[in-house]
C-alpha cells in the first residue's frame, strides 16, 4: 500500500523551531519529488515547498511565505522527507501534509497524501 | 503577486452539471501550467482527481473531466451526486519549481 505518514507536529512558541518528518512506504521513494502543503484551520491548501530526487540534485523550491525560514530535506535510505521550520510565527499554525509526485515531473499529480501533522505556534 | 482564483462556492442539483474554474489574477491559464484538481472532504486528506489539465487519476469516475475553457482551467462534474459535496482545489505550476493552490471552491449538492 502506498502510504505517507507525517509526524513531529506540536506546540511551539513564536520564534521557535520544529522539524517534521514524512515517512513513505509502498513506492520507490528515491525517484519521487516530495512536497509539503499546509492547511490552516478552516482555510484552503497552501503549497509550502518541494525537494526533487537525487537525479535532480535534491533541488528545493519554496513558497515566498516560508522562503528563508523553512528547509526541506530527505533521506532516501530511510524513505523519509523532512521539513525544518525556523523563526515560526502564529501565521504558520496549520496542519502540514506531505505528498509526492511520481517520477518528479510537473505532468503528474500529488498522490498520495498523508493525513497531516498539526503545528501550533502560540505563546 | 499573481493569485490563483477559484469561485468561493457553487451549488448544483443532484444529477446536474457544474463547471468550476481556476484562473489567474494576471494572465491566462494554459496547459503549460499543468493544472490539477483535488477534492477534499472535512477531516480528510485531499484526493487527486485530474492532473496535467485533463488526465483523470486512478479510480476517478469519468463524471469528472478537466479542460481549458477560455483563459481558465476547468473542472466539470456531470451527473452530480450527493457525495460530490466537497471542497475542490486547483493547483498550477508557476515555473521554477513553484506551485500555487487556488483558494478552493465549496461545492454544495442540493
Amino acid at each position: 500500500e502506498v502510504q505517507l505518514v507525517e509526524s513531529g507536529g506540536g506546540l511551539v512558541q513564536p520564534g521557535g523551531s520544529l522539524k517534521l518528518s514524512c515517512a513513505a512506504s509502498g513506492f520507490i521513494f528515491s525517484g519521487s519529488a516530495m512536497h509539503w502543503v499546509r492547511q490552516a484551520s478552516g482555510k484552503g491548501l497552501e503549497w509550502v515547498g518541494r525537494i526533487r530526487s537525487k537525479a535532480d540534485n535534491y533541488a528545493t523550491a519554496y513558497a515566498e511565505s516560508v522562503k528563508g525560514r523553512f528547509t526541506i530535506s530527505r533521506d532516501d535510505s530511510k524513505n523519509t522527507a523532512y521539513l525544518q521550520m525556523d523563526s515560526l510565527t502564529t501565521e504558520d499554525t496549520a496542519v502540514y501534509l506531505c505528498t509526492r509526485v511520481e517520477g518528479d515531473t510537473a505532468t503528474k499529480e500529488f498522490d498520495p497524501w498523508g493525513q497531516g501533522t498539526l503545528v501550533t505556534v502560540s505563546s | 503577486q499573481t493569485v490563483v482564483a477559484q469561485e468561493p462556492s457553487f451549488s448544483v442539483s443532484p444529477g446536474g452539471t457544474v463547471t468550476l474554474t481556476c484562473g489567474l489574477t494576471s494572465g491566462s491559464v494554459s496547459t503549460s501550467y499543468y493544472p490539477s484538481w483535488y477534492q477534499q472532504t472535512p477531516g480528510q486528506a485531499p484526493r487527486a482527481l485530474i492532473y496535467n489539465t485533463k488526465t483523470r487519476s486512478s479510480g476517478v469516475p469519468d463524471r469528472f473531466s478537466g479542460s481549458i475553457l477560455g483563459n481558465k482551467a476547468a473542472l466539470t462534474i456531470t451527473g452530480a451526486q450527493a457525495n460530490d459535496e466537497s471542497d475542490y482545489y486547483c493547483v498550477l505550476f508557476m515555473g521554477s519549481g513553484i506551485w500555487v493552490f487556488g483558494g478552493g471552491t465549496k461545492l454544495t449538492v442540493l
